[in-house]
């Protein structure tokens, strides 16, 4: 079975940008969490999609926004990019439950110069 | 709200060798999940093992042990036989709280594992 993918890996972006990241789960899988790395604040949960629907959300400011589309496959925006906006963004895929195990696909590596 | 607290920032273990990374994790919720992802220098989180809170055994999976113990609210991963790819970042991360669904994921400021020959 194929694994979460993401597009693209790497973007380079300057500030006032909007950017589209884009993330494939496992087949079968119908929940998809995206994630934001970055060295000062760690890994921290941005939202997650259900069937469609935003079923949880972190505490991001709404420059972040995501959608789920019917074959599951999710895409977040973030708009008028800023430097703090650097990092490794992750999307995860699961079952359905909320005890089900996230798989992480390989992450897009944003940079906002 | 939840917390994962991982204190160790850096470890070093020789090969085949054991090594303990530490992780205490703090809910009121009673049911919640927790994991253990490693992060190579790619970026991409590899998932190792899961424990449930209602589990009363602790989970194995292959080379991978968690050790839990719930009323001290730790779950140490235990890696046994050390080999130089298992050199990484290693996460534990809590899922939960379960009211209103959804699937979220904790996560700790991760430990630096170093295998030495």
């Amino acid at each position: 079975k194929a694994g979460v993918t993401q597009t693209p890996r790497y973007l380079i972006k300057t500030r006032g940008q909007q950017v589209t990241l884009s993330c494939s789960p496992i087949s079968g899988h119908r929940s998809v969490s995206w994630y934001q790395q970055t060295p000062g604040q760690g890994l921290q949960f941005l939202f997650e999609y259900f069937s469609e629907t935003q079923r949880n959300k972190g505490n991001f400011p709404g420059r972040f926004s995501g959608r789920q589309f019917s074959n599951s496959r999710s895409e977040m925006n973030v708009s008028t990019l800023e430097l703090g906006d650097s990092a490794l963004y992750l999307c995860a895929s699961s079952l359905d439950r909320s005890t089900d195990t996230q798989y992480f696909g390989p992450g897009t590596r944003l940079t906002v110069l | 709200a939840q917390k994962i607290t991982q204190t160790q920032p850096g470890m070093f273990v020789q090969e085949k060798e054991a090594v303990t990374l530490d992780c205490t994790y703090d809910t009121s919720d009673p049911s919640y999940g927790l994991f253990w992802y490693k992060q190579p220098s790619s970026g991409e989180m590899i998932f190792l093992i899961y424990q449930g809170s209602y589990d009363q055994q602790n989970a194995t999976e292959g080379r991978y042990s968690l050790n839990f113990q719930k009323a001290r609210k730790s779950a140490n991963l235990v890696i046994s036989a050390s080999q130089l790819g298992d050199s990484a970042m290693y996460f534990c991360a809590m899922s939960g709280p379960f009211t209103g669904g959804g699937n979220k994921l904790t996560f700790g400021t991760g430990t630096q594992l170093k295998v030495e020959l």
